[in-house]
């Protein structure tokens, strides 16, 4: 139990481009998703927190209109990442939380996402 | 304020005891522990939530000292698949379940 999957696990575009990345619980619902970002030998850094229903909360720094973020159902979140340059190159992870009762106060982590900017 | 770990990094052998320490400067509502293998993502090991309450996994075990802010990974007798690198997270009062990542620890465990 508790799966999380990420689609794609790689990706390489070029600069300016689009790129969605899907963030799917798929045994369990999940009102809350978590964004993170990982350079290399680097730890996780939060990005967004993505609630069902309501609108991404950021971290400070992280830009919002670059980094979109949405939740459509318990299940799902995506993260698109707006004309893509080189710097936003990076390993991106998704972790969900569980309903209560679930798997509660515990976030499982998704397989990740490589994207290279190019 | 993301918390410290140490040591950054340690060499086993197979058959050998290490301690990973974690330390918070805010009040702590719990401590996750995680284990990330090389381009893949962490992988769940166990959660603390009150202070004093220690837990194991296999002859992986922890402890949180809520007082000292502070928790403890005890990786008794390794095993070579114990290497990868270990995370903390922790989660202050005021969170909301966020998590916030220590640096690290590489632990690389050799036959």
């Amino acid at each position: 139990g508790a799966v999380v999957s990420q689609h794609p696990s790689w990706v390489i575009c070029k600069s300016g481009t689009s790129v969605k990345i899907e963030c799917r619980s798929l045994d369990f619902q999940a009102t809350t998703m978590f964004w993170y970002r990982q350079f290399p030998k680097q730890s996780l850094m939060l990005m967004a927190t993505s609630n069902e229903g309501s609108k991404a909360t950021y971290e400070q720094g992280v830009e919002k209109d670059k980094f979109l973020i949405n939740h459509a159902s318990l299940t799902l979140s995506t993260l698109t990442v707006t004309s893509a340059h080189p710097e936003d190159s990076s390993f991106y992870i998704c972790s969900a939380l569980g309903l209560a009762g679930v798997v509660t106060d515990t976030q499982y982590f998704g397989p990740g996402t490589r994207l290279t900017v190019l | 304020q993301q918390p410290v770990q140490s040591p950054q990094a340690v060499i086993l052998r197979e058959g050998e005891d290490a301690v990973i320490n974690c330390s918070s400067s805010k009040a702590l509502y719990s401590v996750h522990w995680y284990r990330q293998k090389h381009g893949e993502a962490p992988v769940f090991l166990m959660i603390l939530l009150k202070g004093g309450e220690q837990k194991g996994h296999d002859k992986i075990s922890a402890s949180f000292n809520e007082k000292k802010q502070q928790s403890s990974l005890y990786l008794t007798a390794s095993q070579l698949s114990y290497s990868g690198t270990y995370f903390c997270g922790t989660e202050n009062w005021a969170a909301g379940n966020k998590l916030t990542f220590g640096g690290g620890t590489r632990v690389l465990v050799k036959p």
